[in-house]
């Protein structure tokens, strides 16, 4: 069966720090993966997503993922994190079904807290 | 363009009451999903309508939950009567038709209503 782990429930990072944020897969087909973000108050926004080719994809707000089929992950990095990136985190694999309609598998989230 | 929009935001009820939660998509986009994310645990699937028809309701948990989405357009997801254990935050998300390639993978999600049950 499919499943998402995101290994960190809380991350706290300083502002301007660097930011890695983790996800495994389980899934017995090519994944396509997504990485979304909870803002307090706000809907998922999606952060970016990989399908296939380039295994380091860029996204929004100067975030980046690298795909690593050998060790079934797909973390999300920042450079240099902004107090506004406080926000929970979701890592994502849709579930491709024989009639190619697409669901997605959750992982539990990540909260990731930013001190000044 | 518009993006997901769901109604109520918030909705506090009694256990035993009915509550009836809106999801309008994007325009144009034939599949709509719903999902539910109970404190403290990951964000899980209900289900997914192509159109006006139901694809997979593997997700649902009960027959307390009814979903419909008349015409393809909006869809509601009606709880009765709501246990406790129905609170949560209802996400409601839409794609593309699949024949448009990769992008039809991609899900644009609502703002999530948060419902109580008390």
């Amino acid at each position: 069966a499919q499943s998402v782990t995101q290994p960190d429930i809380h991350i706290t990072v300083s502002e301007g720090a660097s930011l890695e944020l983790r996800c495994n897969y389980s899934y017995g087909a090519t994944p396509y993966l997504f990485w979304y973000v909870q803002s307090p108050g706000q809907g998922l926004q999606l952060l970016l997503k990989y399908f296939s080719g380039d295994t380091l994809v860029q996204g929004i707000k100067g975030f980046e993922a690298e795909f690593k089929r050998s060790q079934s992950s797909f973390n999300l990095r920042k450079p240099s994190v902004h107090w506004s990136d406080a926000a929970e985190y979701f890592c994502a694999v849709c579930v491709v079904t024989t009639d190619s309609w697409g669901k997605f598998q959750f992982g539990a989230g990540t909260q990731v807290v930013v001190t000044p | 363009e518009a993006g997901v929009t769901q109604f109520p935001s918030h909705s506090v009820i009694e256990k035993g009451q009915t509550v009836t939660l809106r999801c309008d998509p994007i325009s144009g986009h034939d599949n709509l999903y719903w999902y539910r994310r109970v404190m403290g645990k990951e964000i899980k699937f209900l289900l997914h309508f192509v159109k006006e028809s139901k694809q997979d309701e593997s997700g649902m948990p009960n027959n307390r939950f009814l979903a419909e989405r008349t015409g393809g357009t909006y869809s509601t997801l009606k709880v009765q009567p709501a246990e406790l254990e129905d609170s949560g935050v209802y996400f409601c998300a839409s794609s593309q038709d699949p024949g448009q390639g990769f992008v039809a993978y991609e899900q644009y999600f609502g703002p999530g209503t948060r419902l109580t049950v008390t």
